[in-house]
């Protein structure tokens, strides 16, 4: 029962243009949600997170939205750059957890393209 | 240590042979965790602890896998009798007190022969 889907195993975009990572959720006790980013070789690097209290959270080039209502959120990247390729993974966390028992969906492998 | 180090980074194991997978978290965080991720699977939660104690083993698959933290630090995955199923890469997190964005290691890649 996998209740983080992100159904796009990949995705190609140039340099400079937008990148958009999708996620989608079943669970409806999650209420809070994280992005992390994966090297080859290496372990997963935390990128940013969301409340579900809010529907949007920026850090730099990366904004993370959310929709409730739809059980969705996503990852922009703007502008993308090279170094962005890489494997993200959005993960959920279920609330009245006190601990970090994050549900990760499959990943999706973005390629930037210089 | 400045990270997460496991060791060792890849493992090579018989059927049926029994390993131990090692994890050094960032010294003084309280909370470790682990994960595996198999091929083309996400990462799959396995055991959660605070300190030496073990609130959460939901996520261990069978009672071949075993886990214990020593001096609220290093801890120790254990598989016994390792099966095909059991080939993944399994990686280690911790973080200070309650904090989502925890550190990850690079992972042991376990492949079951």
């Amino acid at each position: 029962d996998q209740q983080v889907k992100q159904n796009s195993p990949s995705l190609s975009v140039q340099e400079g243009r937008i990148s958009i990572l999708n996620c989608d959720y079943t669970n409806s006790m999650f209420d809070y949600f994280l992005w992390y980013k994966k090297y080859p070789a290496e372990g997963p690097t935390f990128l940013i997170s969301i409340s579900s209290i809010k529907d949007k959270n920026e850090d730099g080039r990366f904004t993370v939205f959310l929709n409730k209502s739809a059980k969705h959120l996503s990852l922009h990247i703007v502008p993308s750059q090279p170094g962005d390729s890489a494997v993200y993974f959005c993960a959920a966390l279920r609330g009245g957890t006190s601990y970090g028992k994050l549900t990760f969906g499959q990943g999706t492998i973005l390629t930037v393209h210089p | 240590g400045a990270g997460v180090s496991q060791s060792p980074s890849n493992k090579v194991t018989e059927k049926g042979k029994d390993v131990e997978l090692r994890c050094d978290p960032i010294s003084g965080h309280t909370a470790l965790y682990w994960y595996r991720q198999s091929l083309g699977q996400g990462l799959e939660f396995l055991i959660y602890f605070q300190g030496n104690s073990a609130p959460d083993k939901s996520g261990l698959p069978s009672d071949r896998f075993s886990a214990e933290r020593t001096g609220g630090s290093v801890s120790t995955l254990t598989i016994q009798r390792t099966q095909q199923e059991d080939s993944a890469v399994y990686l280690c997190a911790s973080s200070f007190g309650v904090n989502y964005g925890y550190t990850f290691g690079s992972g042991t890649r376990l492949t079951v022969v």
